[in-house]
């Protein structure tokens, strides 16, 4: 069975400043995806950025970033010139690429950012 | 577009009580989800449709947890009778059929506390 970890509960970040969140997974498949899902207080889960784990390019959406390696089974989000915005609960989550209908979503404890002014 | 509509938001029932929520998906997502966030814990799949039939309900606990999807478009979920530890937050989600590879859309989610 997929397993996601987060080892960073909580952290804090000054505004402008850069941040990076923690993730490991285990997996014994070699196709899948990974996720990084940002919920604020409003509870809605909203994609931040994904990685196809077949692409060694690691990911980019603008002051988001992912560095990826899949080796190791580490998939950390870094946030550039962090915002107050950007203050929410940062969940990671696995995917395994199957044929079938069958895509759930395995996500970690969660880390809780705070993006201080 | 419309994102996914849930409701009620917010919920508080004694414990023993049935409650029920919904969810309406984005139009045209044949694949919806049911997930389970307790707090402090990370969500977790209760539920897949796809239309209106079952893929996935291995970790849904079908002695008090039921769930339907009428004409492959609103679900209902239901719990009967709840427990304390059925306290959370249920939030939905959908995608395109083969398409979940890139991600769901999420609603925003009932928070459901059994006193």
């Amino acid at each position: 069975a997929q397993t996601v970890t987060q080892s960073q509960p909580e952290m804090s970040v000054q505004e402008a400043e850069t941040v990076t969140l923690s993730c490991t997974y285990d997996t014994s498949e070699s196709n899948y995806y990974l996720f990084w899902y940002k919920q604020p207080p409003s509870r809605q889960m909203i994609l931040v950025i994904r990685q196809e784990a077949y692409k060694q390019q690691n990911a980019t959406e603008n002051r988001f970033s992912v560095n990826f390696q899949k080796a190791a089974k580490s998939f950390s989000l870094k946030i550039s010139d962090s915002q107050l915005g950007d203050t929410a609960m940062y969940f990671c989550a696995f995917m395994k690429l199957t044929g079938g209908a069958t895509n759930k979503l395995i996500f970690g404890t969660g880390t809780l950012l705070a993006v201080q002014p | 577009e419309a994102g996914v509509a849930q409701s009620p938001r917010y919920k508080i029932i004694e414990k023993r009580q049935s409650v029920a929520f919904w969810c309406n998906p984005i139009s045209g997502h044949a694949t919806l989800y049911w997930y389970q966030q307790i707090l402090g814990q990370g969500p977790k799949l209760l539920i897949q449709f796809q239309n209106n039939g079952v893929v996935d309900d291995s970790q849904l606990p079908k002695d008090r947890f039921s769930a339907e999807r009428l004409k492959g478009v609103d679900s209902t979920l239901k719990i009967q009778p709840a427990k304390l530890e059925d306290s959370a937050v249920y939030l939905c989600a959908s995608s395109l059929r083969g398409s979940s590879h890139y991600g769901y859309t999420f609603g925003s989610g009932t928070r459901l506390t059994v006193v």
